[in-house]
């Protein structure tokens, strides 16, 4: 069966400190993988996505994730957070064929104190 | 360009009541989505349209819920009688298209319309 797992549904951590949200995936095809973000009282909106080509993906503000076959991982990373990024965060894979259907993670909320 | 709208944004219901639910995606997107989220949990995709056709209705509860997508574009979502466990964000999203040279799996988010069962 297809399934995405998120390993962390909350994660706190220190303004300026790193960050890993961690996500695996399970599938016998190829994948699609992306990152999503809801912020406070705001609707889904992507963050960052692996569709093909280098495995390292940037997002505009400072996140990167690394698409890993060999571990089925998809980890957001960022070096340094902000107050501004404390949100949750939801893993979804598509995996290759026929409508691609959009499967989403359970989330991990991130809370980032001063 | 506007994006996708969603009516009503909260709604509180007895149980074996009935409710409905309004979509109007961005304009031009082939594919809209309906899924639910349960507090606590990921978006669960209930049902996925590719123009005024059901692609994936596979965790659609049938015997209640049912939705459709006339001339492919808006999108009515209902549940008839619902359950205490119906209680949820119920979310409609939509994208350019799904198919092949047409797939970058952004879906596009409404704010989403909250159901309170009592």
């Amino acid at each position: 069966a297809q399934s995405v797992t998120q390993l962390d549904s909350q994660v706190p951590v220190f303004e300026e400190a790193p960050v890993e949200l961690r996500c695996n995936y399970s599938s016998s095809v190829s994948v699609y993988l992306f990152w999503y973000v809801q912020y406070p009282n705001q609707g889904l909106q992507l963050l960052l996505k692996y569709l093909s080509g280098s495995t390292l993906v940037e997002s505009i503000n400072g996140f990167e994730a690394e698409f890993n076959k060999s571990q089925t991982s998809f980890h957001l990373r960022k070096p340094s957070v902000h107050i501004s990024d404390t949100a949750e965060y939801f893993c979804a894979v598509s995996f290759s064929g026929g409508y691609n259907k959009l499967i989403f993670g359970a989330g991990t909320r991130l809370a980032v104190h001063p | 360009e506007a994006g996708v709208a969603q009516s009503p944004r909260y709604k509180i219901i007895e149980k074996r009541q009935s409710v409905a639910f309004w979509c109007n995606p961005i304009s031009g997107h082939a594919t809209l989505y309906w899924y639910q989220q349960i507090l606590g949990q990921g978006p669960k995709l209930l049902i996925q349209f590719q123009n005024n056709g059901v692609v994936d209705d596979s965790q659609l509860p049938k015997d209640r819920f049912s939705a459709e997508r006339l001339k492919g574009v808006d999108s009515t979502l209902k549940i008839q009688p619902a359950k205490l466990e119906d209680s949820a964000v119920y979310l409609c999203a939509s994208s350019p298209g799904v198919l092949a040279g047409y797939f970058t799996g952004e879906l596009f988010f409404g704010e989403g319309s909250r159901l309170t069962v009592l």
